[in-house]
């Protein structure tokens, strides 16, 4: 399974926006680029996904790069109840369809007021 | 419509029981996978099942097991419980089992190993 990378935390001030940047240089050309979140002692919840082109839905924004090893989820607008861990995460629609995630560590988002 | 419901959502065993937790996919979905997240090893895929049949498993031990049933409801189960099983069990549940398919969890279940 492709990996991919994320800085441990970041912080943003509210009502301002948030770039949350993920590397995944090893992508394949079968992956799916999903981001989830999870807020304090919740399940983990779905926010956006694509394959190569921007996609836009009513929480977030993403852009995904030309050669797909980065992409880069946008809060248009940081609220304090974005304040959430943010997984970037591949799904290769090649192996076999599973339903397996792969969680890396994510990135901790901090909003300030 | 009703998200992905777990059962229990706390509870404590002593080690060697066994506990079965259980989860209620959305209505329609036939694609249910478990998760185990504890602070040190993060989110940790423990199986997938789809229309009662295994998928795909995670790197386990054979202790823990899981079922799914007809109504594509799931249990599953973690016998001689060790100290070591304290974490949070995340159920989830998509309408297919493709990579493009959205997959929705549930609020968990906490389970402490005392």
């Amino acid at each position: 399974d492709a990996k991919t990378t994320q800085p441990n935390s970041m912080e943003s001030n509210e009502e301002e926006p948030v770039h949350l940047p993920c590397n995944h240089s090893t992508i394949s050309g079968t992956d799916y680029i999903h981001w989830y979140r999870q807020l304090p002692s919740q399940g983990p919840e779905y926010v956006i996904h694509g394959l190569t082109s921007n996609v836009n839905n009513r929480m977030a924004s993403l852009a995904i790069a030309e050669d797909r090893k980065s992409s880069t989820l946008i809060l248009h607008r940081a609220t304090l109840r974005d304040a959430a861990v943010y997984y970037c995460i591949l799904r290769d629609s090649g192996s076999g369809n599973t339903g397996k995630l792969i969680f890396g560590q994510g990135t901790t988002l901090q909003v300030k007021p | 419509k009703a998200g992905v419901t777990q059962t229990p959502r706390y509870l404590i065993k002593t080690r060697g029981q066994q506990v079965t937790l259980s989860c209620s996919p959305i209505s329609g979905h036939r694609s249910v996978s478990w998760y185990q997240q504890t602070p040190g090893q993060g989110l940790q895929f423990l199986f997938e099942y789809f229309s009662e049949t295994q998928r795909n498993k995670g790197n386990f031990p054979g202790r823990f097991s899981g079922r799914q049933f007809s109504n594509s409801r799931s249990e599953m189960n973690v016998s001689t419980l060790e100290l070591g099983d304290s974490a949070l069990y995340l159920c989830a549940s998509s309408l297919l089992t493709g990579a493009g398919n959205t997959i929705y969890f549930g609020e968990g279940s906490w389970l402490t190993v005392v």
